[in-house]
């Protein structure tokens, strides 16, 4: 059983939006922060946003700040990711991660977001 | 936010030692003992290698060991063998915020 499964990656115009999923399955997804981290093609894991348990507190790298938001409902076992004014740069597969402990684990097998005209 | 400083490569023979250093600042790896590692297939999602500093997870080999001296942390792999030819990434928690590094490529020749 695969714990973390991504989905709503896809191509999208520059300044387009686009919604990504996480179906958590396996693990007590209630109790873990979850995260949003990128791969850009060939290039290394950059953080961009986390959410408490309970979806009361989030944060952002700067780079994302104001165009995207994270969401949760523990209720149906799911991260969401809404990302708005997309740009080129956004362009990287998406891992969703748990986190419990400072550690992230699960991971996803990520979902391919392209921004391109 | 600036990522972790970590080589781009490293390599060595299979039964062989190499370390992996991952190079932060006094607000992230100096600051918090939260560094973790990640090994990278190709195609594949991040796995844990490290937690904590010097944790392993259950499953992971003991070959796999690492420290942390003032803002820098070091992966050794110990007996290196073919597959784990792979990236490996540090990761630290820094003031509510996470950063990674930028990888580094092991190659075993």
């Amino acid at each position: 059983e695969v714990p973390l499964v991504e989905s709503g990656g896809g191509l999208v115009q520059p300044g387009g939006s686009l919604r990504l999923s996480c179906a958590a399955s396996g693990f007590t997804f209630s109790t873990y922060w979850m995260h949003w981290v990128r791969q850009a093609p060939g290039k290394g894991l950059v953080w961009v946003s986390r959410i408490n348990s309970d979806g009361s507190s989030a944060s952002y790298a700067d780079s994302v700040k104001g165009r995207f938001t994270i969401s949760r409902d523990n209720a149906k076992n799911s991260l969401y990711l809404q990302m708005n004014s997309l740009r080129a740069e956004d362009t990287a597969v998406y891992y969703c991660g748990g986190n419990s402990d400072y550690r992230f684990d699960p991971w996803g097998q990520g979902t391919l977001v392209t921004v391109s005209s | 936010q600036s990522a972790l400083t970590q080589p781009a490569s490293v390599s060595g023979s299979p039964g062989q030692s190499i370390t992996i250093s991952c190079t932060g600042t006094s607000s992230d790896i100096g600051l918090y003992n939260y560094v973790s590692w990640y090994q990278q297939h190709p195609g594949k999602a991040p796995k844990l290698m490290i937690y904590h500093v010097s944790s392993r997870p259950s499953g992971v080999s003991d070959r796999f060991s690492a420290s942390k001296s003032g803002n820098t942390a070091s992966l050794t792999i110990s007996g290196l063998q073919a597959e784990d030819e792979a990236d490996y990434f540090c990761s630290s928690y820094t003031r509510t915020l996470w950063v990674f590094g930028g990888g580094t490529k092991l190659t075993v020749l």
